[in-house]
């Protein structure tokens, strides 16, 4: 079964960056989509970006430009979000998500636990 | 970018009553929209996708349908089960974004 375990909870300081990490196993790893989307506590869902864990390529939401890096580990099979330059705001927890099927990047069929980036001085 | 809203914020609905909840696409997004189930603590879960498949193993109480920009989520009647939070998620273009609604929260009346 699909399965997606992603890294423990982080807390880090204003200006500092965070690296989630998110293992999947239960399916080829590199023929997925996968997502990485956030919440802010109480706050709805907010979609960060996509990566295809084939050749690595990647879209970011605007907002986030410049800000995140997303890679994978295809030995490994496990993707890498990466937020640069944390604020306050940026307190929420991440998910990462894999598309529901090959052809479709954009549904999102099975989500990881979540990992709490708490941003505070 | 293609804006999500949903109506209305909060619905409050007694069980066994039925639960149509709204979502609108500021451009279209021809059938390329999705629904999901979130409860406190926990992943979202995928229950509609197309506008109108459902995922496996939902209940056939839930029920999308639309396309272009007016979109509809349906529970037929509600169980205690189904209180929660409901989004939609537009996955028309390449390159994204693939964005969210703001969600709509049922709730028990």
């Amino acid at each position: 079964q699909v399965q997606l375990v992603q890294s423990g909870a982080e807390v880090k300081k204003p200006g500092a960056s965070v690296k989630v990490s998110c293992k999947a196993s239960g399916y080829t790893f590199t023929s997925y989509y996968m997502h990485w989307v956030r919440q802010a506590p109480g706050q709805g869902l907010e979609w960060m970006g996509i990566i295809n864990p084939s050749g690595g390529s990647t879209s970011y939401a605007q907002k986030f430009q410049g800000r995140v890096t997303m890679t994978r580990d295809t030995s490994t099979s496990t993707v890498y979000m990466e937020l640069s330059s944390l604020r306050s705001e940026d307190t929420a927890v991440y998910y990462c998500a894999r598309a529901l099927v090959i052809a479709v990047a954009g549904t999102i069929g099975y989500w990881g636990q979540g990992t709490l980036v708490t941003v505070s001085s | 970018e293609i804006v999500m809203t949903q109506s209305p914020a909060t619905l409050s609905v007694s069980p066994g009553e039925r639960a149509t909840l709204s979502c609108r696409a500021s451009q279209s997004v021809s059938s390329n929209l999705a629904w999901y189930q979130q409860k406190p603590g926990q992943a979202p879960r995928l229950l509609i996708y197309g506008a109108s498949t459902r995922a496996t193993g939902i209940p056939a109480r839930f029920s999308g349908s639309g396309s272009g920009t007016e979109f509809t989520l349906t529970i037929s009647s509600l169980q205690s089960e189904d209180f929660a939070v409901y989004y939609c998620q537009q996955y028309n273009n390449w390159p994204p974004p693939f964005t969210f609604g703001p969600g709509t929260k049922v709730d028990i009346k």
